[in-house]
């Protein structure tokens, strides 16, 4: 099974701050990586597509980057409604969660 | 508009068994593959199971393999998570998601099972 490990768990940021999210893979998975946003009490939303596709409707300030094991999200520029929790996962094999990054308010 | 609802949680002991319902629509649900995924209180997202579109691909994620079972009736725009053996480490709010190209483009509301030990 391929194994994936985001990085960090959770993170402080303030409103306009750049903030970067990594996944790792523990095999090369091309670009078949996913990213969600998930808010408390809700179902989570995709955010990207095959690493770096911005699904309709997600405004730009949200990008995502890299191939083989090593991904990155973006979000350039944050706002108050980004606090939130995001997921990676891999669509290479059976489609797996990668352990979450919580965006906490500084 | 494309809706996906969950039914079917509750409370139930451990070793007892539910089952799950997804009613589907707002699309030609027998195009597409879904998949069951929980999330425990506090916890990030898990995968559970897998179905293609016609229902002869099937997996399990190890955790449930054995106690769980997928199905789905194209006719009926259903997707179906039957769940025995329960134990407590099975609480969890459940999502159906609807797969696109390998990734969730569609998810539901979620229903809660609470597994009482």
């Amino acid at each position: 099974d391929i194994q994936m490990t985001q990085s960090p768990s959770s993170l402080s940021a303030s409103v306009g701050d750049r903030v970067t999210i990594t996944c790792r893979t523990s095999q090369s998975i091309s670009t078949y990586l996913n990213w969600y946003q998930q808010k408390p009490g809700k179902a989570p939303d995709l955010l990207i597509y095959a690493a770096s596709n911005l699904q309709s409707g997600v405004p730009s300030r949200f990008s995502g980057s890299g191939s083989g094991t090593d991904f990155t999200l973006t979000i350039s520029s944050l706002q108050p409604e980004d606090f939130a929790t995001y997921y990676c996962q891999q669509s290479y094999s059976i489609l797996t969660f990668g352990g979450g990054t919580k965006v906490e308010i500084k | 508009e494309v809706q996906l609802v969950e039914s079917g949680g509750g409370l139930v002991q451990s070793g007892g068994s539910l089952r799950l319902s997804c009613a589907a629509s707002g699309f030609i649900f027998s195009s597409y593959e879904m998949s069951w995924v929980r999330q425990a209180p506090g916890k990030g997202l898990e995968w559970v199971s897998y179905i293609s579109s016609s229902g002869s691909t099937i997996h399990y994620a190890d955790s449930v393999k054995g106690r769980f079972t997928i199905s789905r009736d194209n006719a009926k725009n259903s997707l179906y998570l039957q769940m025995n053996s329960l134990r407590a480490e099975d609480t969890a709010v459940y999502y159906c998601a609807r797969v696109y190209f390998g990734y969730y483009d569609r998810w539901g509301q979620g229903t809660l099972v609470t597994v009482s030990s």
